[in-house]
């Protein structure tokens, strides 16, 4: 139980395009997904939470009008990234609470997204 | 910004020894988390250990907690060559939604 899935698993896209990644709790309701960006070799980095039904709570430094989330359901969240550039480049992993196990402090976290902009 | 500082950033043992990875945090946590990731990979949850334990065991695995030095060290004993991975100790302080801060990371490699 508690699977995250992550699509798409890879996507190569012009400079200046759209991308759109989804989010997926497969056996569980998770009322907060995170989205964090990982540059290679390097730790993870929260960007936003993401609460269903309400906006995303961004961290410092990310531009929400860039980095959309939309969080519409209790089994799905997105992260377009809008106008990519080549910095944008990375893998960006999500990761939902299961709020009624008892569990609930563990984050069940996707298998990322490698994001590679021309 | 990074609150988990981790030493050493990379660690390579033989198979059958084992590993010690160290964690350091700055603020005061509800609990900390242990994750390993493969090279490209997603990440898996390995351990939970909340601020008021001071070591837990699952497997091959133990982590101690010392909430006075705020830091948390993780120990695989008898090291396979399946465990070489990045490691990442994570700090939740209990904050609004309950997010993650993560540490550099301790790449570990066992060599067969």
């Amino acid at each position: 139980g508690a699977v995250v899935s992550q699509h798409p698993s890879r996507v190569i896209c012009k400079s200046g395009t759209s991308v759109k990644i989804e989010c997926r709790s497969l056996d569980f309701q998770a009322t907060t997904m995170f989205w964090y960006r990982q540059f290679p070799k390097q730790s993870l980095m929260l960007m936003a939470t993401s609460n269903e039904g309400s906006k995303a709570t961004y961290e410092q430094g990310v531009e929400k009008d860039k980095f959309l989330i939309n969080h519409a359901s209790l089994t799905l969240s997105t992260l377009t990234v809008t106008s990519a550039h080549p910095e944008d480049s990375s893998f960006y992993i999500c990761s939902a609470r299961d709020i009624l196990r008892d569990t609930k402090d563990t984050q069940y976290f996707g298998p990322g997204t490698r994001l590679t902009v021309l | 910004s990074q609150q988990g500082e981790e030493d050493p950033q990379a660690l390579s043992i033989q198979e059958g020894e084992n590993a010690t990875m160290n964690c350091s945090y700055k603020t005061s946590i509800n609990n900390l988390q242990w994750y390993r990731q493969n090279s490209g990979r997603g990440l898996v949850h390995l351990i939970l250990i909340r601020s008021n334990e001071r070591e837990k065991h699952s497997g091959r695995l133990r982590v101690t907690l010392d909430t006075s030095k705020k830091s948390s060290s993780l120990l695989i004993t008898a090291s396979r060559a399946a465990d070489t991975a990045s490691y990442f100790c994570a700090t939740d302080a209990g904050e609004y939604g309950n997010k993650l801060v993560f540490g550099a990371g301790t790449i570990l490699r066992v060599k067969s």
